[in-house]
């Protein structure tokens, strides 16, 4: 079956823990999104990749890291510096190519709680 | 900068009655509209979608249509079900914007029998 496969599924970490979340496509996507989903403030977008060794920041970068070295996957880091790490964190994978359709598709997610 | 706003929830309905859930939004430029639904527990799916004005999306009875003069995006149902219980999901993206989108926060919908 083809889809984005995120693990785990629920991670918990202790403070000052970097974590890394996996994400892994096989959908043969160009391009590859991690969102923060947080109760009352909806999906905000924390890094993006549209090409291989190629990423930019999202709206919320900040205490986070990622990395592209193959197509399908996307890991991203929790860092210690993340101040309220505590979320659900959504992958996304899109075509990425022109025309570009919008449709981005989910992985289930993984749920951090940092004690 | 480019914003969504959702009428909060929950909104509660019985079976069979009429839903509206409001969206509308601020943009520079012509963006393309999208509607996405997340069931408990799962990531979120496309729904339905408009790329310009006076476009009209439908997907599985729902439908939402492309209101430019009112910015606008307001999702509908004719008759709801248990099954449609969700958090619902208004998004935009710009031309050129690269598949990058802009989430509202959602509105979670209960159905009762």
């Amino acid at each position: 079956d083809g889809g984005i496969t995120q693990s785990p599924k629920y991670l918990f970490r202790k403070e000052g823990q970097n974590v890394t979340l996996s994400c892994e496509q096989n959908l043969n996507h160009d391009a590859m999104y991690w969102y923060r989903q947080d109760p009352g403030q909806g999906l905000r977008l924390i890094y993006y990749s549209q090409i291989v060794n190629d990423f930019q920041k999202g709206d919320i970068a900040e205490g986070y890291s990622v990395s592209r070295e193959k197509k399908e996957s996307f890991p991203l880091t929790v860092t210690s510096a993340q101040k309220n790490p505590t979320a659900f964190y959504l992958c996304a994978s899109s075509i990425g190519r022109t025309p570009n359709t919008g449709e981005l598709f989910f992985g289930e997610g993984s749920r951090l709680t940092v004690l | 900068g480019d914003s969504v706003t959702q009428m909060e929830g929950p909104v509660t309905l019985s079976e069979e009655a009429f839903l509206t859930i409001n969206c509308t939004y601020t943009a520079t430029g012509y963006p393309s509209l999208f509607w996405y639904v997340q069931y408990p527990g799962e990531g979120l799916q496309l729904l339905l979608k408009a790329t310009k004005a006076d476009d009209k999306g439908s997907n599985k009875g729902f439908e939402a249509t492309y209101r430019k003069e009112t910015t606008s995006f307001h999702l509908e149902k004719g008759s709801v079900q248990v099954s449609d219980s969700a958090v619902y999901f208004c998004a935009l993206e710009l031309t050129g914007g690269g598949n990058k989108l802009t989430f509202g926060t959602g509105t979670q919908l209960k159905v009762e029998l």
